[in-house]
């Protein structure tokens, strides 16, 4: 069955350092997402990306986060100065309307640890 | 006020038992997903529903949209479905709004 495949599994990086999140969505899936748990809260909506180009984004989504879909297959979420409150799981998901629950897909994450 | 509230927060059963997990919303959504996240953080969707009742398994939801509510159940539950279980709405820009989800331990 078709995964969404995201990598690292787990980062470490000292405050203020540029961290890229990448993600390989499902290949007929149209809509990518990132998202983030904190440790004990519930997950929150980053961004969502379609046709190129940011459709929506949070609060949260700063200046200091942005998104690519550099070759057709990847979509990365870079976060260009970390914080100590960056430290979270973040989850990328994939989308096509009309496939039911498996039509919209998280992958496993990647827990972002910040020292 | 949040967009989605689950109840109850916690709940242990024991294996055998019938579970139900309730879910209300206060925003126009085009569907409403239950899923299921383990102790890993990975996080698997079980039911996308815009109307009525789904069933797969042992598992079945509902959805009541003038009501605002949905309810995931769960029969003959058994400790394997230990897991957080997570009611998510979504609405016309396709993102989802996250409940803050329900810790289920089933005891044997």
């Amino acid at each position: 069955e078709p995964e969404v495949t995201q990598t690292p599994s787990h980062q470490v990086t000292q405050m203020g350092q540029e961290v890229i999140l990448r993600c390989v969505p499902i290949s007929n899936h149209l809509y990518f997402y990132w998202y983030r748990q904190i440790l004990g809260q519930k997950v929150e909506f980053l961004v969502s990306f379609y046709n190129n180009e940011i459709s929506e984004k949070s609060e949260i989504f700063d200046d200091q986060f942005s998104v690519e879909r550099p070759d057709g297959s990847n979509f990365t979420l870079k976060i260009r100065s970390t914080k100590l409150e960056d430290s979270a799981m973040y989850f990328c998901a994939s989308s096509r309307p009309g496939q039911g629950p498996r039509g919209y897909t998280f992958g496993s994450g990647t827990r972002l640890t910040v020292v | 006020k949040n967009e989605v509230e689950q109840s109850p927060q916690n709940l242990t059963a024991q294996e055998g038992e019938f579970i139900t997990i309730n879910c209300s919303y206060s925003v126009g959504i085009s569907a409403l997903h239950w899923l299921q996240q383990h102790p890993g953080g990975g996080i698997v969707s079980l039911f996308m529903l815009s109307s009525g009742k789904k069933k797969h398994g042992r598992l079945i939801a509902t959805i009541n949209i003038q009501e605002k509510h949905s309810s995931l159940h769960i029969t003959a539950s058994h400790p394997r479905d230990s897991a957080v279980y997570i009611c998510a709405v979504r609405g016309p820009t396709n993102k989802l709004v996250f409940g803050a989800g329900t810790i289920l331990r089933v005891k044997s």
